[in-house]
Parts: structure tokens; sequence; C-alpha cells
């Protein structure tokens, strides 16, 4: 039990439609990551929240956006969603920026059909 | 570009014995290394981790080792148990420790 809740588990959207996930971090935890793997790969870094700002972004391109609220929940929004975007999607939650253990949720399964 | 390479994608140990997991990176950058597990259907744990001031870190069964010069790492796991089969994810940060480039992963099957 890592504290780090995500929804949903799973679902299916269509090409070009938008998704929503969403993620709740333990209470106090202000840095909040989101990562893509794709199967048979490892987690991409897609971007970091810290304090409700922008810390950081990976290889992603802009339809990827994201929100960190102060109530220590998140959101990763995917706008017109491609084949590609298919993958499980994870949410890892921290204090700080560094020198703390990283919490990973389970993951929501998004598949793009 | 793959930054952080685990070139083994499976590996099977007969219990009781040692396991070890390898990992080569490539960014001179990277000051943290992790490994992670990972079973089906849930999110990766945390297992070990070492900065790159140190040449190993032990923690129970698990041990890491880093190489600097040769740009590797390895996860020695001894003894093997059964409930160690998972996926094994070897990454790596530099100056922060959420921006994490993860390897892809090498699956550990511990045979009883």
């Amino acid at each position: 039990e890592t504290g780090v809740t995500q929804s949903p588990t799973h679902l299916i959207k269509t090409r070009g439609q938008q998704v929503t996930l969403r993620c709740s971090s333990q209470s106090g935890h202000n840095t909040v990551s989101w990562y893509q793997q794709a199967l048979g790969q490892g987690p991409q870094f897609i971007f970091q929240y810290y304090r409700e700002e922008e810390n950081g972004r990976g290889n992603f391109p802009p339809r990827f956006s994201g929100l960190q609220f102060p109530n220590y929940s998140s959101e990763l929004n995917v706008n017109a969603l491609e084949l590609d975007d298919s993958a499980l999607y994870l949410c890892a939650s921290t204090v700080g920026l560094a020198g703390n253990t990283i919490y990973f949720g389970e993951g929501s399964w998004l598949t793009v059909v | 570009d793959q930054q952080v390479k685990q070139n083994s994608p499976s590996l099977s140990v007969q219990e009781g014995r040692i396991s070890i997991l390898n990992c080569d990176y490539t960014n001179s950058m990277f000051d943290y290394f992790l490994w992670y597990k990972k079973y089906p259907a849930e999110g990766p744990t945390f297992l070990i981790s070492i900065s790159s001031i140190k040449d190993k870190n032990e923690d129970g069964r698990f041990t890491v080792f880093l190489n600097k010069s040769a740009k590797h790492l390895s996860l020695h796991i001894v003894p093997s148990q059964p409930g160690d089969s998972a996926v094994y994810f070897c990454a790596a940060s530099a100056g922060g420790y959420q921006k994490v480039t993860f390897g892809t992963g090498t699956k550990l099957q511990v045979i009883p």
C-alpha cells in the first residue's frame, strides 16, 4: 500500500478524443510525476509538478498536460488521442524534489481504438 | 536513445541461488540509481538505491553494485526466493529523484 491511488484503472477511448486521468497522493506529498509505460518498455517520464507548478518535462508533446491541486491530487490530460497513446499511465509522488522515497500508484490502463 | 539499458529481458534462477541483474547507462550526468520491482497489475515498488559517491549498497538480501568507470550497475539477490519473481527495472536520475529514466526491465523467475 503506497498511499497513491489512481483512477480509472482501465479505460477505452477513441482516437481523437480527450482523456483525464486522476491521482491522489499521500498528504504532504507535494511532488508528483507522471510516467507512460508502453508494453515491453520501462516507464517514460512525462512531467513533474512541485507545489502546483510544472517542474520538468520529458519528451512528450503539448497535448499531454497536467494539473496539481492543493489537496495533493493531480490530473493528467491528453488531448487528440492517438493509437500510440495506448499504455499504462503511472503517477508517482514524494515529498520535495530529492532525497525521499518515491511512491507509485498502480496505474491507469488506457486503450485507444 | 536508450540511456538506461537492461540487455537481459529475462532471467531464471533456482530458489536459494544468487540472482544477478545487470544494467548499463550512457548519461554521465546520472548521479543516483534505483532498482524497482514490479508485479503484474501493480505499480513499481522501490527496492534499493545507490548514490554515485558509493560503489555498494546493501539492504538485507539485496545488494546493488555501481561501477562508474564502466557505467554499469548490478543488483544481487541472495538467496533468491520464489516471491522475488517479478520484473525488475533499473532507473537513474540526475539532480532530482523524480525525473527518473527507466530501463526496459528484466523479468526474473525464481524456480522452487
